[in-house]
């Protein structure tokens, strides 16, 4: 079965620095997508950035990039400069089509970035 | 704004009663997920329609049921509630190709509370 990990609980970050959140994946499938979702404290889901399976560059959205390593099964979250409103939950999750193709979370990484 | 809409966003009812969840998806999106976000048990997948047809389904409680009607939309039904079902209820869509390398656009979520 599909499952996804998220060791860090929480963590801190000074403002304006890079934080790495870290998720690795376990699937037998060879065609997946990867993708991380931001909870802010008012409740909502936000996409923030897809890798794809077969992508052999990593993917990148303004502030946010994903460090892919697929040997790994690993899927880490970059942000950089981080910045007060990117505290928040950060939940990395998988689809795969041996799972049909729904969305399975990780348990979720709480970031606080302190001014 | 991801372009899905649920109502109501927060609900407040008693232990035993039935109450829906409505969900509206983004313009186009064939594919519907619901979700359940509780404390103890992180974002569980419930159930999926594609064009109105059950896809898949979760850890769902047979209390709970739900349709996706001939215009999309899409509700979740839960009866004879318990304390332990207060929890974030969110509905994703997908686009038609509703494959792995899709992204899922999350509503704001139902925050429903069973006193």
């Amino acid at each position: 079965a599909q499952k996804i990990t998220q060791t860090q609980p929480g963590m801190f970050v000074q403002e304006k620095e890079a934080v790495t959140l870290d998720c690795t994946y376990d699937t037998s499938d060879q065609s997946y997508g990867l993708f991380w979702y931001k909870q802010p404290s008012s409740g909502e889901m936000i996409f923030l950035i897809y890798q794809g399976s077969y992508d052999e560059q990593n993917a990148t959205e303004g502030r946010y990039s994903l460090n892919f390593q697929k040997a790994r099964k690993s899927a880490n979250l970059v942000i950089s400069a981080s910045q007060l409103g990117d505290s928040a939950m950060y939940f990395c999750a998988m689809r795969d089509r041996a799972a049909g193709n729904k969305l399975t979370f990780g348990g979720g990484t709480r970031v606080l970035v302190k001014p | 704004d991801s372009g899905v809409t649920q109502t109501p966003k927060h609900l407040i009812t008693a232990t035993g009663q039935r109450v829906t969840l409505r969900c509206s998806p983004r313009s186009g999106d064939l594919s519907v997920y619901w979700y359940q976000q509780s404390l103890d048990q992180g974002l569980q997948f419930l159930i999926q329609y594609y064009n109105g047809e059950e896809r898949a389904k979760g850890n769902i409680l047979e209390r709970f049921s739900a349709q996706q009607f001939p215009d999309l939309h899409s509700e979740l039904n839960l009866s004879s509630l318990e304390l332990g079902d207060s929890a974030l209820y969110f509905c994703a869509s997908s686009p038609i190709t509703q494959g792995p390398h899709t992204e899922a656009f999350f509503g704001q979520g139902t925050r429903l509370t069973v006193v």
